[in-house]
């Protein structure tokens, strides 16, 4: 079946830290992989995607790279900042109508 | 553009009270609309999911239902809340293929008491 599995939280950091947050995934086929952001009290934003193995999805200073061979989409940054504090989510798409996610990630950015 | 809206943003509710959430899209025809609902400190859990007027599709056997009376419109209700049904509630909407990333709402938060 299709699932995700995150690292457990909370993360707390210094502000310019490096973070990683990691995921990995089963899935049947191949599927889409995303990294969703979620700001106190506010709803879930997309932060970054990749669609196929080896592609490399970027957005405000975050990476993460589709790994096929090790079924990850590991979060990077290289710098983190206190606007970066947030639950983090890594999903999966594939062959159902809906997204599987996991169970989160905080992230808390100090200064 | 697209837009999507929730409302209430707050609800405070009794046990045992009717429930009606809203959420309509704007800027996007024939959407794939869904609800989850986040509890305190957990993920997300998807509860309904529709592909067109009228078709609704459950993921988690509960006293919650949904209604798809427009193209753009998805309804949660309940005749009945539970405690349990305490959490956040986001709708989202996609296009396409489920390859294609969700777009969600502000969320509502919803207090049983």
């Amino acid at each position: 079946g299709n699932s995700v599995t995150q690292m457990e939280g909370p993360v707390t950091l210094s502000e310019e830290a490096f973070l990683t947050i990691n995921c990995t995934y089963t899935a049947t086929g191949y599927p889409s992989l995303f990294w969703y952001v979620q700001y106190p009290g506010e709803g879930l934003q997309l932060l970054l995607k990749a669609t196929k193995a080896d592609d490399k999805g970027s957005n405000k200073g975050f990476e993460a790279t589709y790994r096929k061979e090790t079924t990850s989409f590991h979060l990077e940054k290289g710098s983190v900042q206190v606007s970066d504090s947030a639950v983090y989510f890594c999903a999966l798409g594939a062959g159902a109508n809906n997204l599987f996610f996991g169970t989160g990630t905080r992230l808390t950015v100090i200064p | 553009s697209q837009t999507i809206h929730q409302w209430p943003a707050t609800l405070v509710q009794p046990v045992g009270s009717p429930l009606s959430l809203e959420c309509t899209v704007e800027g996007t025809s024939n959407p794939n609309l869904y609800w989850y609902r986040q509890a305190a400190g957990r993920g997300l859990q998807l509860l309904f999911y529709s592909v067109g007027i009228g078709q609704i599709s459950s993921e988690v056997p509960q006293n919650l239902s949904a209604s798809r009376p427009q193209d753009r419109q998805f309804i949660l209700s309940s005749k009945k809340l539970l405690l349990s049904d305490s959490g956040f509630y986001l709708c989202a909407w996609s296009v396409g293929t489920i390859y294609n990333e969700q777009f969600f709402g502000p969320g509502t938060r919803l207090t049983v008491l």
